[in-house]
């Protein structure tokens, strides 16, 4: 069974960084590209970044373009988000999700997704 | 950036009725549109992918069509456990966009 399990959410000032992990289990990791989507309390979903099985390619949603860095350790199975010069309205529900297929591109989807960390910026 | 719409934003109905919500973009995304189901706290699940094929394990009341700008999730006899909001999702280009969301709930 595919299991993503995030971690690392937490309350954080403004301006200051943390640090997102995905753990993943159940497929061959280094097969799949990644993404991390985000949810804010009480609104729609909205994707942050996604990055391919050799990180090869990545990609930013221009709300955190310059401020976050997705990366992946393929021998630990695991996906990251590092988190800079956070803003209030980066409080949200990640999600860490699977891709269909290694390299992110047109026609791809996310399933399935992890349950979620929460990051709360504030002071 | 492509932007998608979904209407109506919430609706209500009951046990049995046949449900219809319609996704548009900004612009053509041919057949690259997928669609999502969420519960309340739960993560969000994959319903329907490349516009009208239903994703292994979703039942066969749940069907998708469209292509170019407009596209339907339709329900032919909404289920208890159908209660949720759905969401669309273009894959055409980046960044990766969702729809606002369609609040299904019960009449």
């Amino acid at each position: 069974e595919v299991q993503l399990v995030e971690s690392g959410g937490g309350l954080v000032q403004p301006g200051r960084s943390l640090r997102l992990s995905c753990a993943a289990s159940g497929f061959t990791f280094d097969d799949y590209a990644m993404h991390w989507v985000r949810q804010a309390p009480g609104k729609g979903l909205e994707w942050v970044s996604g990055i391919s099985w050799n990180s090869g390619s990545i990609g930013y949603a221009d709300s955190v373009k310059g401020r976050f860095t997705i990366s992946r350790d393929n021998a630990k199975n695991s996906l990251y988000l590092q988190m800079n010069s956070l803003r209030a309205e980066d409080t949200a529900l990640y999600y860490c999700a699977k891709d269909r297929s290694s390299s992110w591109y047109r026609g791809t989807w996310f399933d399935p997704w992890g349950q979620g960390t929460l990051v709360t910026v504030s002071s | 950036d492509i932007q998608m719409t979904q209407s109506p934003s919430s609706l209500s109905a009951s046990v049995g009725d046949r449900v219809t919500i319609t996704c548009r973009a900004s612009q053509s995304i041919s057949s690259y549109l997928n669609w999502y189901q969420q519960k309340p706290g739960k993560a969000p699940k994959l319903l329907i992918y490349a516009a009208s094929s239903l994703q292994s394990g979703v039942p066969s009341r749940f069907s998708g069509s469209g292509s170019g700008t407009d596209f339907t999730l339709t329900i032919s006899s909404l289920q208890p456990e159908d209660f949720a909001t759905y969401y669309c999702q273009q894959s055409y280009s980046t960044p990766l966009a969702f729809g606002p969301g369609t609040k299904v709930d019960i009449k």
